[in-house]
């Protein structure tokens, strides 16, 4: 069964601290890949996204993502956290030609960021 | 612009009863997706839906019962609530899916509804 693994549960850094959080995906054909954010009490919030094209992908607030095909991964960075990133993320993967078209979900990463 | 939206943001319910959560899209898009969040789980698909009266099952639907009599609305039936189904659910719409020689479609998320079940 196709399946997102997050290495991460929860990550703890101080402000100004760099970012990187792990994605993993099991599927061997074509699929878009998404990073979504959670703030505390609302809903989930597309970060960045990636379809195709360059592999290095910018997203809103300075986030960014890499697609490795060969290492089946889409890790998450940012150069310097802020408070303000305090949230929950998840990595998604939408394969190509499932005929549901469902996001498939990693359990998630908590950030907690300290001031 | 509405956008995505659901009701109602939080219930508690008994065991036993029957509890309908709403969904309600204003782009026209022709896929819905119900989504239940859970500690530890993430997010899990329970019905999708490719337009009005086109429904199926996803990973978890066993309690569940949807419709979708027009491409607005999407609501989400528990039949016979469990503690079990205690969750935060949300509903989500896209244009389309990924199929092979076009392009990706992102899906929009609702703000969620929170029920417990006691």
């Amino acid at each position: 069964a196709q399946s997102v693994s997050q290495h991460n549960h929860h990550v703890i850094l101080s402000e100004a601290a760099s970012l990187e959080l792990g994605c993993n995906y099991s599927y061997g054909g074509t699929v878009n890949l998404f990073w979504y954010v959670q703030y505390p009490g609302q809903h989930l919030q597309l970060l960045l996204k990636y379809f195709s094209g360059d592999p290095l992908v910018k997203g809103i607030k300075g986030f960014e993502a890499e697609f490795i095909k060969s290492k089946f991964s889409f890790n998450l960075r940012k150069p310097s956290v802020q408070w303000s990133d305090t949230a929950e993320y998840f990595c998604a993967v939408n394969p190509y030609g499932g005929s549901q078209g469902n996001l498939i979900f990693g359990k998630g990463t908590k950030l907690s960021v300290k001031p | 612009d509405a956008g995505i939206t659901q009701s109602p943001r939080y219930k508690i319910t008994e065991t036993g009863r029957q509890v309908t959560l709403m969904c309600h899209q204003t782009w026209s898009h022709s896929y819905m997706f119900w989504y239940r969040q859970d500690l530890g789980h993430g997010l899990r698909l329970i019905y999708y839906s490719a337009a009005a009266d086109i429904t199926d099952k996803g990973e978890v639907p066993d309690g569940y019962v949807v419709s979708r009599s027009k491409t607005e609305n999407f609501p989400l039936t528990l039949e016979s609530a469990t503690r079990s189904q205690t969750s935060v659910y949300f509903c989500a719409s896209s244009k389309g899916v990924p199929e092979t020689g076009t392009r990706g479609y992102e899906q929009y998320f609702g703000p969620g509804t929170r029920l417990t079940v006691t």
